[in-house]
C-alpha cells in the first residue's frame, strides 16, 4: 500500500529538548515537503527536498532543519524547540514538483512544546 | 505572492442538503487547483483536481470547475452525508515549479447533522 509514515502521532516536550519527527514513504517518490497546520492559518510549506541530499526552505523554515541521507527518509529535527513551534505537522511527498501531480500526506504529527 | 481564500466555516447542514464551499485563488500564470479533505485524526487526502481553465475535477460525488475568468475553484455537491463531515482545503500549485508547494486555503470545516 502506498504511503507515508510519520513518528511519533504525538509527542509533548519542554523547551529545548532536542527531538525529530520521522518520515518514510514507500512510493519512490522524489519530492518530500513538511508543513505546519496552525489554525486559520491553513497548512505552510517549512522544507522541501527534491532528491537525495538536495533541500531547500520554505515559506516558515525557521528553528528547523531537514536531511535527506536516503530517498525515502526526509526527518524534521527542531534542535531547541519553543512553544511557538507548537503546531500540527505533515509530511508530504509527490513524484514530480509542480503541475498536477497530488502530493500523499502523512497522518500527521501533534507537537506540544510546554 | 500566490494565496488561495476560501469561505470561513463552520458550515453546517442537514443530510442531504447542497453543498458550496467557496474558493478563489491568486496566482501568476497558470496553476493546478486541489480540493484537499482532512478527516479527524488523519491526514489530508486528495479529494479532485483540475490543471487547466474549464476543467471540471469530480469525486465521490464533489466537483469543482476550474474558472480563469473568475480565479475560482468552489467545491459543491448535491446531497451531503453525514460521513462528508470533514475539513476541506482548497490549494494551488504553480506548473512547473520546483518546490512541490502547495498554497494552501485556511480551510472550511463541514458538519452534517442526521
Amino acid at each position: 500500500e502506498a504511503q507515508v509514515t510519520q513518528n511519533p502521532r504525538y509527542l509533548i516536550t519542554v523547551t529545548g529538548k532536542k527531538l525529530t519527527v520521522t518520515c518514510s514513504q514507500n512510493m519512490n517518490h522524489e519530492y518530500m515537503s513538511w508543513y505546519r497546520q496552525d489554525p486559520g492559518l491553513g497548512l505552510r510549506q517549512i522544507y522541501y527536498s527534491m532528491n537525495v541530499e538536495v533541500t531547500d526552505k520554505g515559506d516558515v523554515p525557521e528553528g528547523y532543519k531537514v536531511s535527506r541521507k536516503e530517498k525515502r527518509n526526509f526527518p524534521l529535527i527542531l534542535e531547541s524547540p519553543s512553544p511557538n513551534q507548537t503546531s500540527l505537522y505533515f509530511c508530504a511527498s509527490s513524484s514530480q514538483g509542480g503541475g498536477g501531480q497530488p502530493q500523499h500526506f502523512g497522518d500527521g504529527t501533534r507537537l506540544s512544546i510546554l | 505572492g500566490d494565496s488561495v481564500t476560501q469561505m470561513e466555516g463552520p458550515v453546517t447542514l442537514s443530510e442531504e442538503a447542497f453543498l458550496t464551499i467557496n474558493c478563489t485563488y491568486t496566482a501568476t500564470g497558470y496553476p493546478s487547483l486541489f480540493w484537499y479533505v482532512q478527516y479527524p485524526g488523519e491526514g489530508l487526502q486528495l479529494l479532485l483536481k483540475a490543471t487547466k481553465a474549464d476543467d471540471k475535477g469530480s469525486n465521490k460525488g464533489f466537483e469543482a470547475t476550474y474558472r480563469k475568468e473568475t480565479t475560482s475553484f468552489h467545491l459543491e455537491k448535491g446531497s451531503v452525508q453525514v460521513s462528508d463531515s470533514a475539513v476541506y482545503f482548497c490549494a494551488l500549485n504553480r506548473y512547473g515549479g520546483a518546490t512541490n508547494k502547495l498554497i494552501f486555503g485556511t480551510g472550511t470545516l463541514l458538519a452534517v447533522q442526521p
